[in-house]
Formats: C-alpha cells, sequence, structure tokens
C-alpha cells in the first residue's frame, strides 16, 4: 500500500497567518491526491481534488499544488472556521490511503 | 443535493458481525463508488471498501477476509458487513460518495458518521 506522510502533525497559526501542509506519497501518484477538512465531531470535508482543483464552494484562500510524491496544501490567510485538523488522501491506486492528519490550532 | 446517512446498532459485541447500512437521497446512485470509511476515536482515517453501481467491489487487504460491502438499487442503500469485530473495530463508520471518472477522483458526500463500539 501507498504510504502517506504528512507534516507537520500539528502547528499552531494566527488568524491572517499564511499556513503550509505538506504530504509526501511512498511512490508517485501522478496527480491522484485529495485535501480533506475535518472538524471535532463532523465528517471530512473535500477541498481539494487531483492536487490542485478546488472543490466547489471551497473559499479561494484554499490551494493546492504538487505531483508525483510531494504535495502541498496552502491557506493564505488563516480564519477563524479555518481551525481543524486536514488530511491528504492518495486516490492513485488501492487501498486508497490516508495521511495521518495534521491538526491546525489557535496561536 | 446528495445526502447519505449512516444507520445500525451502536454497540456490537466481540465476535459478532458488525452491519450498517447507507442510504442515499437526493441523487442518483449510478456511477459512482459507494465507500465505507471509518475512523478510531481519536486516529486517522481508513479506507474499508467500495461497491460500484455496477456490483464490483473493492475492499482493504487488511480486512478484506472479513468485510462484505453491498448495493440494494431498488432502496438507494449500500451496507457494510464486517465480522468476527473485536475492540480493534470500534471505529465512527462514514459512508461516502467517491466519484472516479478521469481525471477526477475524490470524495464529494459523506454522511454524518456513526459511532460503533465493541464491547461485550
Amino acid at each position: 500500500a501507498i504510504q502517506m506522510t504528512q507534516s507537520p502533525s500539528s502547528l499552531s497559526a494566527s488568524v491572517g497567518d499564511r499556513v503550509t501542509i505538506t504530504c509526501r506519497a511512498s511512490q508517485g501518484i501522478k496527480n491522484d491526491l485529495g485535501w480533506y477538512q475535518q472538524k471535532p465531531g463532523k465528517a471530512p470535508k473535500l477541498l481539494i481534488y487531483t492536487a490542485s482543483s478546488l472543490q466547489s464552494g471551497v473559499p479561494l484562500r484554499f490551494s493546492g499544488s504538487g505531483s508525483g510524491t510531494d504535495f502541498t496544501l496552502t491557506i493564505s490567510s488563516l480564519q477563524p472556521e479555518d481551525f481543524a485538523t486536514y488530511y491528504c488522501l492518495q486516490d492513485y491506486n488501492y487501498p486508497l490511503t490516508f495521511g495521518q492528519g495534521t491538526k491546525v490550532e489557535i496561536k | 443535493q446528495v445526502q447519505l446517512q449512516e444507520s445500525g446498532p451502536g454497540l456490537v459485541k466481540p465476535s459478532e458481525t458488525l452491519s450498517l447500512t447507507c442510504t442515499v437521497s437526493g441523487g442518483s446512485i449510478s456511477n459512482y463508488y459507494w465507500t465505507w470509511i471509518r475512523q478510531p476515536p481519536g486516529e486517522g482515517l481508513e479506507w474499508i471498501g467500495y461497491v460500484h453501481y455496477s456490483g464490483n467491489t473493492n475492499y482493504n487487504p487488511s480486512l478484506k477476509s472479513r468485510v462484505t460491502i453491498s448495493l440494494d438499487k431498488s432502496k438507494n442503500q449500500f451496507s457494510l458487513k464486517l465480522s468476527s469485530v473485536t475492540a480493534a473495530d470500534t471505529a465512527v463508520y462514514y459512508c461516502a460518495r467517491r466519484v472516479a471518472t478521469k481525471p477526477v477522483y475524490c470524495f464529494d458526500y459523506w454522511g454524518q458518521g456513526t459511532l460503533v463500539t465493541v464491547s461485550s
């Protein structure tokens, strides 16, 4: 199975900060990667698919980039509603695998 | 608006079979991969497997010997059965719709999740 490694596992940031989360795949996955946001007690929510495509309704401050093995999720200006845990997911082959998550906390 | 809703027992005894159903409303069940994903308390997400509208299935090898996912087109429902459960199967179970039409692959709709506890 492809292993997905996210970094950092957690971070503290302030409202207005630029935040970057990385995800590395154990083998090349082209651009078959998604990013999901999960708030406590809620289901994950799709933010980005195929590495850089913004899901409808998701604010433009979210962006994704990368291909092959290295990917990035960027929040250009962190908002109060963005404090959550973020997961990457490789959609390249089965079994589908998630990163371990990055928790974004308030500084 | 597509909605998914999980249902089933919240408590299952060790060695028994966990059974959950996901009801899909507000959209067609055709041409998607209907998927189960779970999340142990305080941990990350694990893909369990899917059933496609065609009836094809695919399961996580770590669970394959114990998992069955099936589709009831007449009821717009799909189901999960996980046999011989242990405490390690305690988790929130999510159903989700997967789009897998090149070049788009993603889980675009999710159920709210249901906590299943394995305990005697």
